[in-house]
């Protein structure tokens, strides 16, 4: 079975800081893996993805993700956040061949001024 | 907009009763899929179709639970004698028939208040 787990349900960060949010996985067999962004009252819009090839992926709004097959990690990455990127992100990984994604149970970002 | 659109928006209904909501996924996109997220959870699969058919059925989609999807276009999520537990945000989302790994476009959701 696979799941996923995103560490941090809230990161707090002020505004032009970088910030982290940690996503880990667990599956016994290969994975892709995806960050959503969900706005309030809106539905869920990819940021990035990562298939194959290399593993550090770009993905919109400044935003990279790195995977770390050692460490089963995809960690989402922005050198420099704004206010408009308060909102909630969640991890998801999907299996080959099938379909239905594993979300973890997100991360509130809250960008301060 | 050609985005994959979901109604109604919000529902509020007694516990007992029975509610549908729709989803209408992109036109091209012959996969469709239902989530549902509770507060503080990311979504959890639900079902999924490819065209008319449905090819997968989660465990948390008891009896009271039947989605459709005729002729292979919108989908609709019927509960039946719904419970509190059952208030959640239904997303659906569609994504074209192409190798494994597709990004799923999400719908904005349906809220179901159930009271």
């Amino acid at each position: 079975a696979q799941s996923v787990t995103q560490l941090d349900s809230q990161v707090p960060v002020f505004e032009e800081a970088p910030v982290e949010l940690r996503c880990n996985y667990s599956s016994s067999v290969s994975v892709y893996l995806f960050w959503y962004v969900q706005y309030p009252n809106q539905g869920l819009q990819l940021l990035l993805k990562y298939l194959s090839g290399s593993t550090l992926v770009k993905g919109i709004n400044g935003f990279e993700a790195e995977f770390n097959k050692s460490q089963t990690s995809f960690h989402l990455r922005k050198p420099s956040v704004h206010i408009s990127d308060t909102a909630e992100y969640f991890c998801a990984v999907s299996v080959y061949n099938f379909n239905k994604f594993y979300f973890g149970s997100g991360t509130k970002l809250n960008v301060k001024p | 907009d050609t985005g994959v659109s979901q109604n109604p928006r919000h529902k509020i209904t007694k516990r007992g009763q029975n509610v549908t909501f729709r989803c209408d996924p992109i036109s091209e996109h012959n996969r469709l899929y239902w989530y549902r997220q509770t507060l503080g959870q990311g979504p959890e699969f639900l079902t999924y179709f490819q065209n008319e058919a449905q090819l997968e059925k989660s465990r948390l989609l008891s009896d009271r639970f039947s989605a459709e999807r005729p002729k292979g276009s919108f989908s609709t999520l019927e509960i039946q004698r719904t419970e509190q537990g059952d208030s959640a945000m239904y997303l659906c989302a569609s994504s074209p028939q192409r190798l494994s790994g597709n990004e799923q476009f999400f719908g904005p959701g349906t809220r179901l208040t159930v009271l």
